[in-house]
């Protein structure tokens, strides 16, 4: 199993829509987990943290589930510039903090 | 306050070639990681560089070295290039290896073309 799996996507939504991702991991012993941003050709830049069950910023939440290993980030009322790949990022299996492993990321794409 | 910063932006080189991509962390951070993006996947982990060391290294072959200053800045270099190498270099630098190490700051990325 890989140690971060995403939805590529793309997820098609309209403005002002609701959109959700989820991230399923496979290190049980992950404490941390990340959702970065990165538009089109450009550098991923941190989105949310996520050290608990969740973390809410603005429009975006972030939600952990540890029995299921996923993570999910949700997006209400969506903008045009929310269009970009969402990478889900976790700590590398027994390297602690010094490795982050990144998925595929998923990319959201939001029409007028 | 300066961000992290790569040169160069953009490069070509040719097959078996050698190629050195540069790295200035973000001002106060001490650790830098260098990660390479191919097209349309996540940012696979090179290795990551503190107190002048190579701390942990991903799966990648002896190609790959890097190189940390005392300056923290860090270079990472290539050698025997392949097609393949075709990717998106990206230097992330944080603060220390500690728990609270783990945020990135990403530097815009080096495009390498290997032909």
């Amino acid at each position: 199993r890989k140690e971060v799996e995403q939805d590529p996507g793309p997820f098609n939504v309209p403005e002002g829509a609701t959109v959700a991702f989820n991230c399923t991991y496979s290190n049980s012993a992950s404490q941390s987990f990340f959702w970065y941003r990165q538009d089109c050709r450009k550098e991923p830049k941190l989105l949310m943290s996520v050290y608990s069950s969740g973390n809410e910023d603005g429009r975006f939440t972030a939600q952990l589930n540890r029995a299921s290993q996923y993570i999910s980030l949700l997006i209400r009322d969506s903008k045009l510039s929310d269009s970009a790949t969402y990478l889900c990022v976790v700590p590398g299996r027994n390297t602690g903090f010094q490795k982050l492993v990144f998925g595929t990321g998923t990319r959201l794409l939001v029409s007028p | 306050d300066a961000g992290v910063t790569q040169s160069p932006t953009h490069l070509i080189k040719t097959r078996g070639q050698q190629v050195t991509l540069r790295c200035s962390p973000k001002s106060g951070h001490d650790t830098v990681s260098w990660y390479q993006q191919a097209l349309g996947q996540g940012p696979q982990f090179i290795f990551q560089y503190y107190e002048e060391e190579e701390r942990q290294r991903g799966n990648f072959p002896d190609r790959f070295s890097g190189h940390q200053f005392p300056n923290y800045s860090s270079e990472l270099n290539v050698n025997a290039l392949l097609l393949g190498d075709s990717a998106l270099y990206l230097c992330a630098s944080s603060l220390g290896v500690s728990s609270g190490a783990n945020v990135l700051t990403f530097g815009a990325g080096s495009r390498l073309t290997v032909l």
